[in-house]
């Protein structure tokens, strides 16, 4: 089956710094890429649908100034958390289309101090 | 997305057959079941879907009710590395939008 990579798969940063995660689709092209967001004992949350060479669509209450996605490729999507702070301590996992499937990402773990 | 409703948790002795119902009463004739799986701390991991006839794969088998407002996956042999969180989703089979995930049906699978 397809494969999704993520990367770094966890990260530590200091509260006020940027953190950047990037979504690879590694067989296949990917018009569109979608990131989540989980919480310890949470479902997966929808953040963001992002298309390749357009603006990100944000789901409602998040905050597209401050997760910033740039989907540059038709294999990869980056998420940059900008000012982290430790609520957006979190699991960010991302996932690719291809056709009617859609492939996830073993998520990166995110942990602002 | 039709809405689906799942039992919260299972429980399952290992080497037996874990039946996993879901309902979606509303689901409309253009959607799909799909259902993904997360073990904990890694990505959602797809199982199987269908439409309206059951399927199988080498993972799980899949059984929809003949009106479609329910269904039951099934793993036939549990096994301890299943344990983890079902999800039921119903959708249509289209590009652009997202799999949207309810809370799911935590499975475990003990010796």
């Amino acid at each position: 089956g397809a494969v999704v990579s993520q990367h770094p798969s966890w990260v530590i940063c200091k509260s006020g710094t940027s953190v950047k995660i990037e979504c690879r689709s590694l067989d296949f092209q990917a018009t569109t890429m979608f990131w989540y967001r989980q919480f310890p004992k949470q479902s997966l949350m929808l953040m963001a649908t992002s298309n390749e060479g357009s603006k990100a669509t944000y789901e409602q209450g998040v905050e597209k100034d401050k997760f910033l996605i740039n989907h540059a490729s038709l294999t990869l999507s980056t998420l940059t958390v900008t000012s982290a702070h430790p609520e957006d301590s979190s699991f960010y996992i991302c996932s690719a289309r291809q056709g009617g499937e859609q492939f996830f990402g073993p998520g990166t773990r995110l942990t602002v101090l | 997305d039709a809405k689906t409703t799942q039992p919260p948790s299972m429980d399952c002795a290992e080497g037996r057959a874990a039946n996993l119902p879901c309902n979606h009463s509303t689901i409309s004739g253009n959607e799909y079941v799909y259902w993904y799986r997360q073990i904990h701390s890694q990505g959602p991991q797809y199982i199987i879907h269908g439409l309206k006839n059951n399927e199988t794969n080498e993972m799980a088998s899949l059984i929809i009710t003949e009106d479609r407002k329910s269904s039951t996956l099934i793993l036939p042999h549990a096994t301890l590395r299943d344990t983890a969180v079902y999800y039921c989703i119903a959708r249509g089979y289209q590009a652009g939008t997202a799999l949207i995930f309810g809370k799911g049906t935590t499975l475990s699978v003990s010796s």
